[in-house]
């Protein structure tokens, strides 16, 4: 598998400012995915951000909301903007790594967003 | 759309007891299936996976799997649990549709006691 960090690992953000995570992997993948997971729940997926073209988004969120970038093979940010406490939740980041089955995944530790 | 469904928000067995946790998903052909555990402050750590073949598919930290298409289950097992089980265990269920999407349930809270 690969190894995948975030950063922050946490922060404590006033509402109405912005965030960018970023997730940086070992090795180049093709597929990065960025998911939320509020107080207590399950992950859901924000957006779908493949190199070289836009990222995907869910129903539910939008491109003004959460920015992605995704320069290149080993490296993508996302940006929570104009914050709110609703927005407090883990973000994570996983990648699908080449060569192995279909839809595996393997996450990176996490963002803790509170938001004040 | 495909969903999953785990039925036991929390569940509490003694060390050394075995586990099972429930998984049911929703979809008409045969999904990619997986389990993931998250452990207090980490991230997902994948446990296992089930493609094809064999119904019955064993993961890391002693944990197992066994898919039953009739009941359109994939309940994770472990003959005996250690306190260092203690985490949340999310069923997750990919389909054939290219986008590589995954769609998680709502988790398991596990709780070990002496």
């Amino acid at each position: 598998s690969a190894v995948i960090s975030q950063k922050p690992s946490r922060d404590i953000c006033q509402r109405g400012t912005s965030l960018t995570i970023q997730c940086q992997v070992d090795s180049q993948v093709t597929m990065m995915f960025w998911y939320r997971q509020q107080p207590g729940q399950s992950l859901t997926l924000i957006a779908t951000a493949n190199q070289g073209s836009e990222a995907t988004y869910e129903s539910g969120f939008v491109i003004d909301k959460f920015p992605i970038s995704r320069p290149n093979l080993t490296f993508s940010t996302l940006t929570v903007s104009n914050m709110s406490p609703e927005d407090s939740s883990i973000y994570l980041c996983s990648v699908r790594i080449p060569g192995r089955g279909s839809y595996e995944q393997y996450f990176g530790p996490g963002t803790r967003l509170t938001v004040t | 759309a495909q969903s999953v469904t785990q039925p036991d928000i929390h569940i509490t067995v003694s060390e050394g007891a075995s586990l099972e946790l429930r998984c049911n998903y929703s979809y008409g052909a045969t999904p990619y299936l997986f389990w993931y555990v998250q452990s207090p402050g980490q991230g997902l750590q994948l446990l296992l996976k089930y493609f094809s073949g064999d119904t019955l598919v064993q993961g890391i930290k002693g944990f197992e799997a066994e898919f039953k298409r009739s009941q359109s289950s994939f309940n994770l097992r472990k003959p005996s649990v250690h306190w260092s089980d203690a985490a949340e265990y999310f069923c997750a269920v990919g389909v054939s549709h290219g986008n590589e999407k995954l769609t998680f349930g709502t988790g398991t809270r596990l709780t070990i006691i002496p």
